[in-house]
């Protein structure tokens, strides 16, 4: 099992651009998660679903939208970048119920 | 304000000598989570408790879950250079669905 993988794990932006971090898992996990992390900093929530087709904004959700159109995939996309977005951004799963959440090894982003 | 607080912030210890990390709430916890981190990697699950009173070992790490369910600690036995990295609680507060974390607290460990 490859659990939860994120690409791409370093990437550079430009303000203004865009871009989709991408996440997947192949645990069969309803519940998935993005997260950001800045420097010295816990983890913030993002955004996230309990199942295909559903997606619920977290406490960060500006500037970010997501889709869940399968169970497996759960991509974050970034419309028009900017500094405040560089972080480290870490996507997650979980099956319902009391279950530890699996975190991916993270995509660092700078935007300069 | 954070919901969840975790202190002490930073901690440098000498190796061989026992340390604790608190975690609060001041909300009911459904489930409480320890990680770990290594510097600029990702989040290796440690521990999860969920009922009041719970504690939890492995090997010299251990946890636990107060009776009020609105606070833990983590211990960390004769520490050993590998326990450095930051540790992070991270737990269901207002719903079972969604995980809130704490700041994270910093450990060293000197030879």
């Amino acid at each position: 099992n490859a659990g939860v993988t994120q690409t791409p794990k370093f990437r550079i932006l430009k303000i203004g651009q865009s871009m989709t971090l991408q996440c997947t898992q192949d645990m069969n996990h309803n519940y998935m998660y993005w997260y950001r992390q800045d420097p010295g900093m816990g983890l913030k929530l993002i955004y996230y679903s309990v199942g295909a087709g559903i997606t619920d904004k977290g406490e960060v959700p500006n500037g970010y939208n997501v889709s869940r159109s399968t169970t497996e995939d759960f991509p974050l996309r970034l419309e028009l970048a900017a500094p405040s977005q560089t972080s480290v951004y870490f996507c997650a799963s979980r099956r319902p119920g009391n279950y530890g959440y699996t975190f991916g090894s993270g995509t660092r982003l700078t935007v300069v | 304000s954070q919901e969840l607080e975790q202190s002490p912030q930073s901690l440098i210890v000498q190796e061989g000598k026992n340390l604790t990390i608190n975690c609060t709430s001041s909300k009911t916890l459904y489930g409480l989570y320890w990680y770990k981190q290594k510097y600029g990697e990702g989040l290796i699950f440690l521990m999860m408790l969920q009922k009041g009173g719970e504690e939890k070992s492995h090997e010299k790490i251990t946890a636990k879950l107060d009776e009020k369910k609105q606070q833990s600690s983590l211990h960390i036995t004769a520490s050993q250079p590998s326990h450095a990295g930051i540790y992070l609680c991270g737990a269901d507060i207002r719903t079972a669905s969604k995980l809130t974390f704490g700041t994270g607290t910093r450990l060293q460990v000197t030879l």
